[in-house]
């Protein structure tokens, strides 16, 4: 079974708005990790936020971690065309096999 | 070298053609794994190779076959496909298995899109 759920499945926004993607999963984790893929491409990393970390920066991304609720959040400040892709977030867990679980990903379209 | 190749790019074969999926990385990872991608779908883990040992293996049918010839190389043989096993086939590496309290970022390829008629 699926260890992460993003929400929403799809976002449509305009370009210069505010993107935001949540991802919940069930156990324990290490860490959690966020990817880009854009259409029919390999995933690239964005950014890594520790079980110890509430809130990471990177650029124009905002990444926040609240383990108690087992829940993490993406934000992307002042879309571009260019960040039109899917988002997936990947955890890997504290007892069990040593390898990421991805979530369901979000496709997110920024209009022009 | 941040990156990781994967060849061929496109792949169509029959069902009882064998055929093999190639990967490359030069980033002195010790981890590489194999992923098939459906679309719309997040990733699925297939196979994991740690110091070119098989360490993990998702139950994949047999008619995959994974190989680790060196460090920097990973192959995926192909036999007796369905047409279900159609997807995107995606390789990746890291430094190493993710630990008790520590993760490595993945290195992605572009992946292989597997037809299989």
């Amino acid at each position: 079974s699926q260890q992460g759920e993003e929400d929403p499945q799809a976002l449509s926004i305009q370009e210069g708005e505010n993107a935001t993607m949540n991802c919940s999963y069930k156990t324990s984790i290490n860490n959690l990790q966020w990817y880009r893929q854009n259409s029919g491409r390999g995933l690239v990393h964005l950014i890594l936020i520790r079980s110890n970390e509430r809130e990471k920066h990177s650029g124009r991304l905002r990444v926040t971690l609240d383990t108690s609720k087992k829940s993490s959040s993406l934000l992307i400040t002042a879309s571009r065309a260019a960040d039109t892709a899917s988002y997936f977030c990947a955890t890997d867990v504290i007892k069990g096999r040593r390898a990421l679980t991805f979530g369901s990903g979000t496709r997110l379209q920024v209009q022009p | 070298d941040t990156e990781v190749t994967q060849t061929p790019k496109h792949l169509v074969m029959g069902m009882t053609n064998k055929k093999s999926l190639k990967c490359e990385q030069h980033m002195g990872h010790r981890a590489m794994y194999w992923y098939k991608q459906k679309a719309k779908k997040p990733p699925e883990l297939m196979f994991v190779y740690s110091y070119e040992k098989l360490s993990i293996n998702e139950s994949v049918p047999s008619r995959f076959s994974p190989e680790c010839p060196n460090s920097s190389l990973l192959n995926l043989h192909l036999h007796a496909l369905q047409p279900e096993d159609s997807a995107l086939y995606l390789c990746a590496s890291s430094r190493g298995l993710a630990g008790a309290h520590h993760s490595y970022e993945q290195y992605f390829g572009p992946g292989t899109r597997l037809t299989v008629t």
